[in-house]
């Protein structure tokens, strides 16, 4: 069975600063996708940024960015010039062959102004 | 519309009533989940729905009782819970439930959930 690994249940940042929140995952496929997904306090579960595994180019969309270790197994996010909208609770997921989205326990991103 | 509409938005139930809650999405996709979320915990997947039929049940109680009537709508009827019930209810709905293939990008696109409290 697949696992996604978050070691930092808690993160902080200064407004404008860099942050990076780790994620490591095991399986046995080569095929698969890896996710960010935000989720405010306000609650609904949004997507951050995806990364396809046969793709070896890092995925970017605007601040953020990823740091794909196929061989690793390792999806961090980095999120450049951090704004105080970006304090939320981040899962990194993995989707396989099975139908089911695994995701870690989570890392809890406070922006300090 | 990118949306994932669910309703109600909070519920309270008592351990003997009937209630459903109710997602709907319009975006032509044709996998459905239902996940169920405790606070400051990552979501736990239920069941996923493929092409309007029950893929996966990841063991949940009969008290829960999914349903989709057709490709846009997925229910969840609960009878008989537990105050451990207690929790956000996610429905979420993909292009397809397997891996990505043309232009199916594989991102699980969530409602905003609902709270439901049992008593």
């Amino acid at each position: 069975a697949q696992t996604v690994t978050q070691s930092q249940p808690e993160m902080s940042v200064q407004e404008a600063e860099t942050v990076t929140l780790s994620c490591t995952y095991d399986t046995s496929e080569s095929d698969y996708y890896l996710f960010w997904y935000k989720q405010p306090p306000s609650r609904q579960m949004i997507l951050v940024i995806r990364q396809e595994a046969y793709k070896q180019q890092n995925a970017t969309e605007n601040r953020f960015s990823v740091n794909f270790q196929k061989a690793a197994k390792s999806f961090s996010l980095k999120i450049s010039d951090s704004q105080l909208g970006d304090a939320a609770m981040y899962f990194c997921a993995y989707k396989g062959s099975n139908y089911k989205l695994t995701f870690g326990k989570g890392t809890l991103l406070t922006v300090n102004p | 519309d990118t949306e994932v509409t669910q309703t109600p938005k909070h519920l309270v139930m008592g351990m003997t009533n009937k209630k459903s809650l109710k997602c709907e999405q319009h975006m032509g996709h044709r996998a459905m989940y239902w996940y169920k979320q405790k606070a400051k915990k990552p979501p736990e997947l239920m069941f996923v729905y493929s092409y309007e039929k029950l893929s996966i049940n990841e063991s949940v109680p009969s008290r829960f009782s999914p349903e989709c009537p057709n490709s846009s709508l997925l229910n969840l009827h609960l009878h008989a819970l537990q105050p451990e019930d207690s929790a956000l209810y996610l429905c979420a709905s993909s292009q397809e439930a397997g891996l990505a293939g043309g232009a199916n990008t594989g991102e699980l696109f969530f409602g905003e959930g609902s709270r439901l409290t049992v008593l």
